[in-house]
C-alpha cells in the first residue's frame, strides 16, 4: 500500500520562510502526481491553496509556492505570519480512482 | 458563490446505516465532479469517494468500496454518500468537495463545512 509521508510538525519564526515536503513511501513524486496543498486552521474545513504542483488558488497569496524538490512534492511559505498557523495537507493522485493524502504537517509559527 | 451544505450526520450504532447528503449552489452543478472527504478525529484526511458529472463513473477508497454508495441528482444539485454497513472506524467529520471539472480531475476545488458520523454501540 502507497503511504504519502509528510513531516509531523514544523516551527517557523514570524517573517521566517518555511518549506513542507510531501512524498511517496516508494518512489518519486513527480509533476504527474499532480501534488495539490491543502490548508487547515482547528475547527475548519480544508482550504484549497496550491494544485498542479504550483498553481495557485483563486485568492491565496504569493507568499505560498509549490514545486517538486528533488522526489518530493514542496510547499514554500515566504514571510510566514501567525495566521498562517496551521495543518498543512498533500495530496497526491496515482492513479483513476486513486488520490492519496498524507498525514498532514503541523506548522507552528512563533 | 460556491457553497456546498452537507447534511445527515449523526450517531449510528456498528452494522448500521446512514445517509449524508450535499446541496451545492454556486456553480453549473452538472458540469462538475463532486467527492466526499472524510477526517477521524485527530486525524487526517482520507478520500472516501468520487462521482462525475452525469454519475456515470464512481470511484471509492478501498476501505469502503462494497460498503458505500454515491449517488447525486442534477435536478436537486445534491450528492448523496449512502453508508451501510458502519463500523467504528467510519467515525468522522465528512466534507462535500468540489471538483475542478467534468471528470475527477487531480485535486479538490472546493470544501464543504462537513457533516459529523459517529459509530458508536
Amino acid at each position: 500500500q502507497t503511504v504519502v509521508t509528510q513531516e509531523s510538525s514544523f516551527s517557523v519564526a514570524p517573517g521566517g520562510t518555511v518549506t513542507l515536503t510531501c512524498g511517496l513511501s516508494s518512489g518519486s513524486v513527480s509533476k504527474s502526481s499532480f501534488p495539490s496543498w491543502y490548508q487547515q486552521t482547528p475547527g475548519q474545513a480544508p482550504r484549497t491553496l496550491i494544485w498542479s504542483t504550483s498553481i495557485r488558488s483563486s485568492g491565496v497569496p504569493d507568499r505560498f509556492s509549490g514545486s517538486i524538490l528533488g522526489n518530493r512534492a514542496a510547499l514554500t511559505i515566504t514571510g510566514a505570519q501567525a495566521h498562517d498557523e496551521a495543518d498543512y495537507f498533500c495530496v497526491l493522485y496515482l492513479g483513476p480512482g486513486i488520490w492519496v493524502f498524507g498525514g498532514g504537517t503541523k506548522l507552528t509559527v512563533l | 458563490e460556491v457553497q456546498l451544505v452537507e447534511s445527515g450526520g449523526g450517531l449510528v450504532q456498528p452494522g448500521g446505516s446512514l445517509r449524508l447528503s450535499c446541496a451545492a449552489s454556486g456553480f453549473p452543478f452538472g458540469d462538475y465532479a463532486m467527492a466526499w472527504v472524510r477526517q477521524a478525529p485527530g486525524r487526517g484526511l482520507e478520500w472516501v469517494s468520487d462521482i462525475f458529472g452525469r454519475g456515470s463513473t464512481t470511484y471509492f477508497a478501498d476501505s469502503v468500496k462494497g460498503r458505500f454508495t454515491i449517488s447525486r441528482d442534477n435536478s436537486k444539485d445534491t450528492v448523496d454518500l449512502l453508508m451501510n454497513s458502519l463500523r467504528a472506524d467510519d467515525t468522522a467529520v465528512y466534507y462535500c468537495v468540489k471538483r475542478p471539472g467534468f471528470a475527477s480531475g487531480s485535486y479538490f476545488d472546493f470544501w464543504g463545512q462537513g457533516t459529523p458520523v459517529t459509530v458508536s454501540p
